[in-house]
């Protein structure tokens, strides 16, 4: 399976942008990058997911690079509620449906 | 419609009990997966079950047992546990290659 690395923390104030960065240098072609979040110790909340175009939904921005090396999740307009630990998670192809948490970035969202 | 759900939320064993962790879906999906987390670390996989039927065995398997029952169910076995299987627990599922939901984990200490 394909590894991610992300900063192991991150600040943001309310009502801006959090721009969340994750590196997956040895995705393959068949593979997806997925982004969930978990708050608190809540079981972890699925945000977005892409192969290789841009996505966005009612949560959140996903930025793909063009070589698929490297994403950012993109939340427009944060809010104290979106502090929490954001995990970038590479998965499909032969994984199934598996998915490999690494120990994601802490997001914590100042007022 | 509740998702996920987990039974106990909470439990202590003493080491070397038996114990039967609970979880049922009601969103009609195909596979179901358990995870562990333990404190200050990402989710580990422990056993998949792809379709009713199969199961196979993911990054953490030893010690632990799972019955895929019914397409609803899917239950995870402690037969003798040890101090190391103190955790919290995720059940999830999920539509093939589809974004995974969570429940809500299963608090468990082993003394």
């Amino acid at each position: 399976d394909a590894k991610t690395t992300q900063p192991p923390s991150m600040d943001c104030a309310e009502g801006r942008a959090a721009n969340l960065p994750c590196n997956h240098s040895t995705i393959s072609g068949n593979e997806y990058v997925y982004w969930y979040r978990q708050i608190h110790s809540q079981g972890p909340q699925y945000i977005i997911h892409g192969l290789k175009n841009n996505e966005t939904n009612e949560m959140a921005s996903l930025i793909i690079t063009e070589d698929r090396k490297s994403s950012t999740l993109i939340l427009p307009h944060a809010t104290l509620r979106d502090t929490a630990v954001y995990y970038c998670i590479v998965a499909g192809g032969t994984s199934y449906g598996k998915l490999t948490f690494g120990q994601g970035t802490i997001l914590t969202v100042h007022p | 419609n509740a998702g996920v759900t987990q039974t106990p939320k909470f439990q202590v064993l003493k080491t070397g009990q038996s114990m039967t962790l609970q979880c049922a879906q009601d969103m009609n999906h195909n596979s179901m997966y358990w995870y562990r987390q333990d404190p200050g670390m990402g989710l580990r996989l422990i056993y998949y079950s792809a379709s009713e039927g199969t199961t196979d065995k993911g990054e953490v398997p030893n010690g632990y047992n799972v019955s895929r029952l019914n397409k609803r169910e899917f239950s995870l076995r402690l037969e003798s546990a040890a101090p190391s299987q103190t955790s919290v627990y995720f059940c999830a599922s999920s539509l093939p290659l589809q974004p995974q939901h969570f429940g809500d984990g299963t608090r468990l200490s082993i003394l």
